[in-house]
C-alpha cells in the first residue's frame, strides 16, 4: 500500500516570501502521478500542480513549482512571491497508475496548513 | 457552468437515521469517487465508481453505500451502521484522459 507523509503541520511565512512544503512518499510502483491539491477556507479542493513519474522534468505553474526526487521519493512544493490568496491547507497526493483507469485512487497525507501573513 | 454540484452544503443526522448525499456532475467524467475529511487528516476513500451500475469499495467502505444508475450522478448514503458520521465529506470525478480528479465543494455532515 502506498503512503503519503507530510511532516510539517503547520507554516507560516510573510506576504512576497517563498515557502516550500515537503512531501514524502512510499511505493513500490515505477509508474504514478504526483498531486498538490489546495483547500482554502471555503473547503473547496483545487488542483495546484501535477507531476507524472516517468518525466524527469519538474513540473511549474505560474509561481508554484515542485521538487521531484523520485529515488528519495520526495515532492516538495515551492510558491515564489506568496500571496494573502494563498492562506490555505495544502495536501501531497499519489495515484498509482492502473491498467483499468477508473480505478486509479488519490491517496492523500495529513496536510500542511499554511499562513500568508501581511 | 460545467461542475460537479453536492447538496446539501450542511446535514444533520439523527440517531438511527440513514442520510443522503448527492453528487452530480455535468463534465461528462467517467469515474466518481466519495472521500470523508476528518480534522487533521488526509482524505480517505470511501467509494468509487467507474462506470454506470458499478462501483468498488474504497478504505472505510462500512457503514457506507453507494449507487450509479446515471453517469452524472453518484449519491452518497450514511447508514445507521456508520457510528461515527461526523465529517466532511467530498465528491470528486475524473475523465479517463486526463489523469486528474476534480472535486465538489462538499458536504458537512454533523449528528444531532
Amino acid at each position: 500500500a502506498q503512503t503519503v507523509t507530510q511532516s510539517q503541520p503547520e507554516m507560516s511565512v510573510q506576504e512576497a516570501e517563498t515557502v516550500t512544503l515537503s512531501c514524502t512518499y512510499d511505493t513500490s510502483e515505477n509508474n504514478y502521478y504526483l498531486f498538490w491539491y489546495k483547500q482554502p477556507p471555503s473547503r473547496q479542493m483545487i488542483l495546484v500542480i501535477r507531476q507524472e513519474a516517468y518525466k524527469q522534468q519538474n513540473a511549474t505553474e505560474n509561481r508554484f513549482s515542485v521538487n521531484f526526487q523520485k529515488a528519495a521519493k520526495s515532492f516538495s512544493l515551492k510558491i515564489s512571491d506568496s500571496q494573502l490568496g494563498d492562506t490555505a491547507m495544502y495536501f501531497c497526493a499519489f495515484m498509482k497508475h492502473e491498467i483499468t483507469q477508473g480505478a486509479q485512487k488519490l491517496v492523500f497525507g495529513q496536510g500542511t496548513r499554511l499562513t500568508i501573513n501581511p | 457552468d460545467g461542475g460537479i454540484t453536492q447538496s446539501p452544503k450542511y446535514l444533520f443526522r439523527k440517531e438511527g437515521q440513514n442520510v443522503t448525499l448527492s453528487c452530480e456532475q455535468n463534465l461528462n467524467h467517467d469515474a466518481m469517487y466519495w472521500y470523508r475529511q476528518d480534522p487533521g487528516q488526509g482524505l480517505r476513500l470511501i467509494y468509487y465508481s467507474q462506470i454506470v451500475n458499478d462501483f468498488q469499495k474504497g478504505d472505510i467502505a462500512e457503514g457506507y453505500s453507494v449507487s450509479r444508475e446515471k453517469k452524472e450522478s453518484f449519491p452518497l448514503t450514511v447508514t445507521s451502521a456508520q457510528k461515527n458520521p461526523t465529517a466532511f465529506y467530498l465528491c470528486a470525478s475524473r475523465l479517463y484522459s486526463k489523469n486528474i480528479q476534480y472535486f465538489g465543494a462538499g458536504t458537512r455532515l454533523s449528528v444531532l
